[in-house]
């Protein structure tokens, strides 16, 4: 059983660029979630995906947006890059109709914005 | 709404000592709640989890947890702290939607 994997690891962008950061689930999970960790914090939920649709967005604004792709997995696009955006992005994966729906984590990929 | 509280943004403990790190939730529905581990430059690894049933809880590395209802608490306690056990640990609720919210992390230190 394969877990959640992101790439890439590390970003280093400028202000008003753009990015697309990418999750694969882990083996049999349907749903992918992702969160942004600023140094130092807790990790803020961004936005979930399930069957290829939005199923929830947290408190951020519409430049960042998703897709869930047919397999399951996933991208987050950030445009016009604000320093404010550097952090950890976490892409967590679960199964969804389970109940209580665990959420498992990748390693993340951590964004600097200059 | 729901919130997590997490008393304490830094713990240190002895080697061996008793690791306490304190949640308290707010939610207006049963809670699902869970605390994850993170080690330095690394994603979130799940400790624990509480949805239903026993209220006292066991995860990994010896670390347990128990739901107490009318305190709105869901602390963590290992016995016998180990220096691996140095790392951030984060408390969080979960909605029905499955949207995680999270505490603002306890870092704990142990020392030789």
């Amino acid at each position: 059983e394969t877990g959640v994997t992101q790439s890439p690891t590390h970003l280093i962008k400028t202000r008003g660029q753009q990015v697309t950061l990418r999750c694969s689930s882990q083996s049999g999970h349907n749903t992918v979630s992702w969160y942004q960790q600023a140094l130092g914090q807790g990790p803020q939920f961004i936005f979930q995906y399930y069957r290829e649709e939005e199923n929830g967005r947290g408190n951020f604004p519409p430049r960042f947006s998703g897709l869930q792709f047919p397999n399951y997995s996933s991208e987050l696009n950030v445009n016009a890059l604000e320093l404010d955006d550097s952090a950890l992005y976490l892409c967590a994966s679960s199964l969804a109709g389970q109940g209580e729906e665990t959420q498992y984590f990748g390693p993340g990929t951590r964004l600097l914005v200059l | 709404a729901q919130s997590v509280t997490q008393l304490g943004s830094h713990v240190s403990v002895s080697e061996g000592a008793l690791v306490l790190l304190r949640c308290n939730y707010s939610s207006s529905v049963p809670p699902y709640l869970f605390w994850y581990v993170q080690y330095p430059n690394q994603g979130l690894q799940l400790l624990l989890k509480y949805t239903t049933g026993a209220t006292l809880v066991k995860g990994i590395n010896g670390f347990e947890a128990e739901f107490k209802k009318s305190e709105t608490s869901f602390h963590l306690t290992k016995p016998s702290a180990h220096m691996s056990d140095a790392a951030e640990y984060f408390c969080a609720v979960s909605d029905l939607g499955g949207k995680l919210i999270f505490g603002q992390g306890t870092e704990l230190s142990v020392k030789p």
